[in-house]
């Protein structure tokens, strides 16, 4: 079965610290996709980024960073220089195969950011 | 373009009552997927719909239903609510089933509170 785990319940920073994410997942598909969505208090989850299974490659998208490793089953996310605007619950997800749309998403993290 | 709209947005209830929610797609888009989010359980999938034809379910009583329309639009319909069922649905539109591939872009969602 798949499953996405989220170690972290909640983390607070003061503005400008970096901060990482942790997301573990298992999964016995060879292909997958892994994704990390925020959530506002206003209960909305926003698309940040959409990883597949075959590019391992580290992503960066202005202070957000991703950091994908199969052989840990890892998919960190890092926000650099945080920003009070960064406060949010933050999941990550894994795709179910066989085409179905259907997502397995972590607990969450909690992250507040101090000024 | 219009992103995904759910309605109503809240909704109080008492036990025993049903409810209907709705949900309309981003445009084009023909896959609908509904999700229940509790503090307790988290993110946990409900249905998958496309083409009018329901692709997956997932593990909750036949109290839950839905069905999608031939415009795309979707429902979920609970019967006989529980105290239980109070949580924020959310609803999610892509442009087909895909395993991932396509973004799935989630509503504002519909709280509920059953008394």
């Amino acid at each position: 079965a798949q499953k996405v785990t989220q170690a972290q319940t909640e983390i607070s920073v003061v503005e400008k610290e970096d901060v990482t994410l942790d997301c573990v997942y298992e999964t016995r598909d060879t292909t997958y996709y892994l994704f990390w969505y925020k959530q506002p208090p206003s209960g909305e989850l926003v698309f940040l980024i959409r990883r597949n299974s075959f590019d391992e490659q580290n992503e960066i998208s202005g202070r957000y960073s991703w950091n994908f490793q199969k052989s840990t089953s890892s998919f960190n996310f890092t926000i650099t220089a945080s920003q009070v605007v960064d406060s949010a619950v933050y999941f990550c997800a894994l795709s179910e195969q066989g085409g179905s749309e259907k997502l397995v998403f972590g607990k969450g993290t909690k992250l507040t950011v101090n000024p | 373009k219009a992103g995904v709209t759910q309605t109503p947005r809240y909704l109080i209830k008492t036990r025993g009552q049903q409810v209907t929610l709705s949900c309309s797609p981003i445009s084009g888009h023909r896959s609908v997927s509904w999700y229940q989010q509790t503090p307790g359980q988290g993110l946990q999938f409900l249905f998958e719909y496309f083409s009018e034809t329901q692709r997956n379910k997932g593990n909750f009583p036949g109290r839950f239903s839905g069905r999608q329309f031939s415009n795309s639009r979707s429902e979920m319909n609970v019967s006989t609510l529980e105290l239980g069922d109070s949580a924020l649905y959310l609803c999610a539109s892509s442009l087909a089933p895909s395993g991932g591939r396509n973004e799935q872009f989630f509503g504002p969602g519909t709280r509920l509170t059953v008394l």
